[in-house]
């Protein structure tokens, strides 16, 4: 069964500085990979998606993410946060023929002013 | 465009109680989606629905069942709330032409079983 492992349950920064996002995921097959962001008060958007193709991804509001195969790592970064970037952010995954797409715990990313 | 729109915003359950949550989305996207989203907890799967007639259990389906009415709407019942199913539910739906569309979320339904 597929699953997935968010590492970060809680991260702080302070504005400009690097972030980086843990995501692992089990999977007996090609998959496809998706970072999604909730805002407080609001339903989850799409940040990025890789399904094929260059191995990393870049996403909207500066975000990107790099596919590692041997690894099962998909790793959310941004090179300098800023405060609007507080928020959870949620690793999912399916299978690249498959419906069922199942997402990690999240990790909740709280940027100090 | 509307997107994907969820009925009630809020509901209050004794236990014993049932309910069904309405979701219906207008981008004429062939799969849907329940999930319950729970602190520390992430994003639960309940029941999918690839495609107009299919459903298929998630992670945690245990105490729902789902229906496909059409295309359009997909619905998740609770025969008998129980407070463990006090939580936030979000129907999501995905065009799933190459498997790989991103879903399209729902406000959610904030609900409470006392």
């Amino acid at each position: 069964a597929q699953s997935v492992s968010q590492h970060n349950h809680h991260v702080i920064l302070s504005e400009a500085a690097s972030l980086e996002l843990g995501c692992n995921y089990s999977y007996g097959g090609t998959v496809n990979l998706f970072w999604y962001v909730q805002y407080p008060g609001q339903h989850l958007q799409l940040l990025l998606k890789y399904f094929s193709g260059d191995p990393l991804v870049k996403g909207i509001k500066g975000f990107e993410a790099e596919f590692i195969k041997s690894k099962f790592s998909f790793n959310l970064r941004k090179p300098s946060v800023q405060w609007s970037d507080t928020a959870e952010y949620f690793c999912a995954v399916n299978g690249s023929r498959d419906d069922k797409i199942i997402f990690g715990k999240g990790t909740r990313l709280h940027i100090l002013p | 465009n509307a997107g994907v729109t969820q009925t009630p915003k809020f509901q209050v359950l004794k236990t014993g109680q049932s309910m069904t949550l309405q979701c219906a989305q207008d981008m004429n996207h062939n799969s849907m989606y329940w999930y319950r989203q729970d602190p520390g907890m992430g994003l639960r799967l309940i029941y999918y629905s690839a495609s107009e007639g299919t459903t298929d259990k998630g992670e945690v389906p245990n105490g729902y069942n789902v229906s496909r009415l059409n295309k359009r709407e997909f619905s998740l019942r609770l025969e008998s709330a129980a407070p463990s199913q006090t939580s936030v539910y979000f129907c999501a739906s995905s065009e799933a032409t190459e498997y790989n569309s991103p879903l399209h979320f729902g406000n959610g339904t904030r609900l409470t079983v006392t």
